[in-house]
């Protein structure tokens, strides 16, 4: 079966800074992505890891352990235009079908 | 670069009415994706399109959902009657698979279906 598990919701203070954890149960696996979702938008993609270790972006990072079915989502020094819903979402490797989590809805506050 | 184009961006209508989206992706994308994003959950993939191909439409409730993309480029997704759970927004994403695996899909803004 498949499984991608994220908080529902966070919440965190302007430039503080938070992390999102994903868990992933699939069938194979080919790559975990992080898009980001404003409320009445289209998610917007922000990360890629297919190996293990940390991707860093500016102000995002990302963190996967294979082994351990685990990912992260870290963002620093955060703005109020980071609140949006942060989607998890693994590349099958059996079928190559991106899956999604509900997403995390992050709420940042002045 | 022109990204995803979808259209209407709002559809409201009555159950057992019927309803279509229209999507055209990204110029040269040869896969194209329809996903169904219910309020608060996470985008669940309907149908997906290789060229004017079916990939994959497992997850298509097929007595009342169907999609075409007759030529590759564009696509139209039609239900057919419309039930209350149909109430969602509907988007269309494309990608290009000589991006190997790093494959990222482009969305469009979406569709927000709602069924009175």
């Amino acid at each position: 079966g498949q499984n991608i598990d994220q908080p529902t919701e966070m919440t965190a203070t302007e430039g503080a800074i938070v992390q999102i954890n994903c868990t992933y149960q699939t069938s194979g696996f080919n790559g975990l992505f992080w898009y980001q979702q404003h409320a009445g938008e289209a998610p917007t993609f922000l990360s890629y890891n297919v190996l293990d270790g940390l991707e860093e972006k500016g102000r995002f990072s990302s963190f996967l352990s294979r082994s351990k079915g685990y990912s992260y989502l870290l963002l620093k020094e955060l703005q109020m235009k980071d609140s949006a819903s942060y989607l998890c979402a693994v590349r099958e490797g059996n079928t190559d079908k991106l899956i999604f989590g509900t997403g995390t809805r992050l709420q940042v506050f002045p | 670069e022109a990204g995803v184009a979808q259209s209407p961006r709002y559809k409201i209508i009555e159950k057992r009415q019927s309803v279509a989206f229209w999507c055209n992706p990204i110029s040269g994308h040869a896969t194209l994706y329809w996903y169904q994003q219910i309020l608060g959950q996470g985008p669940k993939l309907l149908i997906q399109f290789q060229n004017n191909g079916v990939v994959d439409d497992s997850q298509l409730p097929k007595d009342r959902f169907s999609a075409e993309r007759l030529k590759g480029v564009d696509s139209t997704l039609k239900i057919q009657p419309a039930k209350l759970e149909d109430s969602a927004v509907y988007l269309c994403a494309s990608s290009s698979p000589r991006d190997g695996r790093n494959e990222k899909l482009f969305f469009g803004s979406g569709t927000q279906l709602s069924v009175l």
